[in-house]
């Protein structure tokens, strides 16, 4: 089954304490992509990824790293987290941007920061 | 940047009701999706709809691209199309950015 896996679904973290949300996904898509999504504000791009090793920062990058070292593969890192960033993650994936296609999303990561 | 604006915010129904749900951008787009974020949080593509029109079911959606805006037309509304409906573009601007609209609030009430 055409997927993108995220993991975990539910975090509970303190401030400063290192994280990594993993996404997978099984399509042979060139292209990855974090989104937050908090009342009000919709969903905002953090970081996207146009193939292996090709990372952009999205409109909210600030506090957050990538990495893209396969092409299923795309974590999302939190160095330091802190409050602000209790949002409810979602990671995507489509074939390449501008190629015309649909992203799929993942089923969402709840991170809250105490 | 470009603005993506969504309307109505709020949109409750009867059971059985039509609605029209609009996305304006304020920019050439080279996509455009329309999805539906169900009462469990989980997005669901809806369309690709870039240009022109296309229907699934009970649903379709026109985008007029030259004006700038993407209509999402629901009939016969159920229950289960409560939730929430966001348009999502790729400006024109070779960043391969997506930009969300806010969405509309649906309920569909028995």
């Amino acid at each position: 089954e055409a997927q993108v896996t995220q993991n975990p679904r539910y975090l509970i973290t303190v401030t400063g304490k290192k994280l990594t949300v993993t996404c997978s996904q099984n399509m042979n898509h060139e292209y990855m992509s974090w989104y937050r999504q908090d009342p009000g504000l919709g969903l905002r791009q953090i970081y996207y990824s146009m193939n292996v090793e090709v990372t952009d920062k999205g409109d909210v990058p600030e506090g957050y790293k990538v990495s893209r070292k396969e092409k299923r593969n795309f974590p999302l890192i939190l160095e330091s987290p802190s409050p602000n960033q209790t949002s409810l993650y979602f990671c995507a994936s489509s074939h390449l941007a501008g190629a015309q296609d649909e992203q799929f999303f993942g089923p969402g990561t709840r991170l809250t920061v105490l | 940047g470009i603005q993506v604006e969504q309307s109505p915010p709020d949109l409750i129904l009867q059971e059985g009701a039509n609605s029209t749900l609009r996305c304006n951008f304020s920019d050439s787009v080279n996509n455009l999706q329309w999805f539906h974020q169900n009462p469990w949080g989980q997005l669901i593509n809806l369309f690709y709809i870039p240009s022109g029109t296309k229907q699934n079911g009970r649903l379709s959606a026109t985008t007029v691209a030259t004006e700038r805006y993407s209509l999402l037309y629901i009939s016969s509304s159920q229950t289960t199309d409560s939730g929430v409906y966001f348009c999502a573009v790729e400006p024109e601007t070779g960043t391969y950015k997506y930009i969300f609209g806010t969405g509309t609030r649906l309920k569909v009430l028995a």
